[in-house]
């Protein structure tokens, strides 16, 4: 059974451009989630999607946005990059809504704005 | 709100040794999970092992164990015979309710000396 795979690994971004990160969750997974990494912050939770509708979000300005397709395929966005936006960007799947008993990470999207 | 609480930044081991990470937490909720998650090098977030707080009975998996102390809210994770492979960032995650998603600790860096 595949993993989580997010796409793209590495990113280099200039500040004030958008940017779209995706992430497909394993097969039968319909809740996916998406954490934000950084050696200040740590790890913060961005939001929960499950049947392609935000379940959760957590604290983070509207240049943070989301998306799921019917295939569970989920994309997030950042609108207007900021420094402070480069970090770790990290998707978590699991099999139903608010069911983070057993989430399961992807490699991450390693995101560097200059 | 609940807060996760990784007082230990750093920690080490000497190989095939036993150490044991600190973690405390903080919550109002009386139906929440707990976990420990590694991640390595390669940023992989590995989920190593989950208590359900209703379970009285701490949680093993292989040389892995946690210490639950339901009323004190406090969850160490020990490691027995340390392994060179072990070493890596360790997060403490809390996940409680319907809420889907995970609250991290900040992580404690654990090395492994050969």
């Amino acid at each position: 059974k595949a993993g989580v795979t997010q796409t793209p690994r590495y990113l280099i971004k200039t500040r004030g451009q958008q940017v779209t990160l995706s992430c497909s969750p394993i097969s039968g997974h319909r809740s996916v989630s998406w954490y934000q990494q950084t050696p200040g912050q740590g790890l913060q939770f961005l939001f929960e999607y499950f049947s392609e509708t935000q379940r959760n979000k957590g604290n983070f300005p509207g240049r943070f946005s989301g998306r799921q397709f019917s295939n569970s395929r989920s994309e997030m966005n950042v609108s207007t990059l900021e420094l402070g936006d480069s970090a770790l960007y990290l998707c978590a799947s699991s099999l139903g809504a608010g069911t983070a008993r057993m989430a399961f990470f992807g490699q991450g999207t390693r995101l560097t704005v200059v | 709100a609940q807060t996760v609480t990784q007082s230990q930044p750093e920690m080490s081991v000497q190989e095939a040794e036993t150490v044991t990470l600190s973690c405390t937490y903080d919550t109002s909720e009386s139906d929440y999970y707990l976990f420990w998650y590694k991640q390595p090098p390669s940023r992989q977030m590995i989920l190593v092992i989950r208590q359900e707080a209703y379970k009285q009975q701490n949680a093993t998996e292989n040389r892995f164990s946690v210490n639950f102390q339901k009323a004190a809210k406090s969850f160490s994770l020990k490691i027995s015979d340390s392994q060179l492979g072990d070493a890596a960032m360790y997060f403490c995650a809390y996940s409680g309710g319907s809420q889907g998603n995970l609250i991290f600790g900040k992580g404690t860096k654990l090395s492994v000396k050969p």
